[in-house]
C-alpha cells in the first residue's frame, strides 16, 4: 500500500510556542491530504482538508489562525499549531488521498504525539 | 478542551479464536468501504476495502461483509493472534471517492491469551 510518513513522531514544546509538523506521500502524489486529532481512547476527528494549492477547508470549531495548513507540493502538507497550549496536546494523524485507476482511498501518517508543557 | 468524543467499545477474544467487528453505515449512497487498524501510538493502517458491488471481499486471514439492506459493514478475523490487538475502525466514502470519509466510532479488539 501508499505509505505516508510524518516528522516529527514525538514533539514536546513549551506553551506558547509554535509546532510545525509535516505529512508526506512517499510513493504516491495527493492533490489533498486531511488532518485528524485524537485523544485518548476516541475516534479520529477530522480538523481539516489541505488541497494542494489552494486553502484548506477547516472543520467547524477549528480555529484556522491556531492550526495554520499549508499544503505546497503534491507530496507535503504541513500542520502548524501556533502558540500552543496544554489543552492542545494530543495525537496528530494525517492521511493523504491517493487517486489511481482502480484506487480512491486514504492511506494514514503514524501521527505526531504532540506535548505541551 | 478535549472534544466529545465516542468511547471505544471492546470486544475480546481468546488467541485463537475468529474474531468478528461490526460496523453500521448510515449513508445509503456511500459505496466505498474500508477497514483500518490502528494500533496503540500509531496511525491507523489500511486492512481491506470493499464496493457496494460485491457483498463480501477476503484477504489474508481477514474477510469483510457487506450488508446493504440493513447498512452493516462487518470484518472478521481468522485464527486471531495478540498482534491483532488493536482499535478497528471502518470507513464509508461516495463519490467523489477519497474526499468523504466518514469514520465509525471504532472497536477495540482485545486478545486474551
Amino acid at each position: 500500500g501508499a505509505v505516508v510518513s510524518q516528522h516529527p513522531s514525538r514533539v514536546i514544546c513549551k506553551s506558547g510556542t509554535s509546532v510545525k509538523i509535516e505529512c508526506r506521500s512517499l510513493d504516491f502524489q495527493a492533490t489533498t491530504m486531511f488532518w485528524y486529532r485524537q485523544f485518548p481512547k476516541k475516534s479520529l476527528m477530522l480538523m481539516a482538508t489541505s488541497n494542494e494549492g489552494s486553502k484548506a477547508t477547516y472543520e467547524q470549531g477549528v480555529e484556522k489562525d491556531k492550526f495554520l495548513i499549508n499544503h505546497a507540493s503534491l507530496t507535503l502538507s504541513t500542520l502548524t499549531v501556533t502558540s500552543a497550549h496544554p489543552e492542545d496536546s494530543s495525537f496528530y494523524i494525517c492521511s493523504a488521498r491517493e487517486r489511481g485507476p482502480s484506487t480512491d482511498t486514504q492511506y494514514f501518517g503514524p501521527g505526531t504525539r504532540l506535548t505541551v508543557l | 478542551g478535549e472534544s466529545v468524543g465516542l468511547h471505544l467499545p471492546t470486544l475480546s477474544v481468546q488467541e485463537g479464536d475468529n474474531s468478528i467487528i461490526n460496523c453500521a453505515y448510515s449513508n445509503s449512497a456511500s459505496d466505498y468501504f474500508i477497514w483500518y487498524k490502528q494500533e496503540s501510538g500509531k496511525g491507523p493502517q489500511f486492512i481491506i476495502d470493499i464496493r457496494s458491488n460485491m457483498d463480501k471481499r477476503q484477504g489474508q486471514r481477514v474477510t469483510v461483509l457487506l450488508n446493504k439492506t440493513v447498512k452493516h459493514l462487518s470484518l472478521q478475523i481468522a485464527a486471531t493472534q495478540p498482534g491483532d490487538s488493536a482499535v478497528y475502525f471502518c470507513a464509508e466514502t461516495y463519490p467523489p471517492y477519497g474526499q468523504n470519509f466518514v469514520f465509525g466510532p471504532g472497536t477495540r479488539l482485545s486478545v486474551l491469551p
